[in-house]
């Protein structure tokens, strides 16, 4: 059973930094890719960033390319998000996902809430 | 960036009834491998996403078959033959065709 549980959401003031984990369980880790996408209170989703199985390939939203940076360890079977200079516009629920196979978003965590605000 | 625009974005439907989502990209799904890389993901709720459907039209392990997808090139549509209670949530499209991944603004099924 695929499991991946989010973590470090918090409430942080803007123009400081927030570094989200995301533990994933019972899926084949370091074989396959991951995203991070979010989803602000009473809002849609919105894609945030993906990075390739061993970490070579990194991808951004517009919104956030240059303060976000996403990466992995795949000893630990860990996915990261650095989120630096952020903004109340950054305020969301953060999901990780993985990439079952190609190009295919198919299991969600739970998500974590990072609340930024003065 | 491919713009994903879904109608309608509130659906009141019968219980036992069908429903019918349609989402449309403003520019073609069709990825330079031949797959298009189109997927619907269903948010009840107070829960995170869950995939249903994925390349138009192939169902995920374990969703009922009374979810079907289909379309080509720039239009899609999500059909549910007969709409269950459990139903109930926003359902998003989603292209993962081309760099950033995009999603439609979701679609709120609700029961009449």
């Amino acid at each position: 059973q695929v499991q991946l549980v989010e973590s470090g959401g918090g409430v942080v003031q803007p123009e400081t930094s927030l570094r989200l984990s995301c533990a994933v369980s019972g899926f084949p880790f370091g074989s396959h890719a991951m995203h991070w996408v979010r989803q602000p209170p009473g809002k849609g989703l919105e894609w945030v960033a993906y990075i390739s199985y061993d970490g070579t390939y990194k991808y951004y939203a517009d919104s956030v390319r240059g303060r976000f940076t996403i990466s992995r360890d795949n000893s630990k079977n860990m996915l990261y998000l650095q989120m630096n200079s952020v903004r109340t516009e950054d305020t969301a629920v953060y999901y990780c996902a993985t990439e079952g196979d190609r190009l295919r978003v198919d299991h969600w965590g739970q998500g974590t809430l990072a609340t930024v605000s003065s | 960036d491919i713009v994903m625009t879904q109608t309608p974005l509130s659906s009141p439907v019968t219980l036992g009834q069908p429903a019918s989502i349609s989402c449309r990209s403003s520019q073609s799904l069709v990825h330079s491998d031949g797959d298009t890389y189109l997927s619907w993901h269903q948010q009840r709720p107070g829960q995170p996403p869950r995939l249903l459907i994925y390349k138009i039209s192939n169902r995920f392990s374990g969703v009922p078959d009374r979810f079907s997808g289909s379309g080509a090139g720039t239009d899609f549509t999500l059909k549910i033959s007969r709409v269950e209670a459990e139903d109930v949530g926003v359902y998003y499209c989603m292209q993962a065709t081309q760099f950033p991944v995009t999603f439609g603004q979701g679609t709120k099924l609700e029961i009449k």
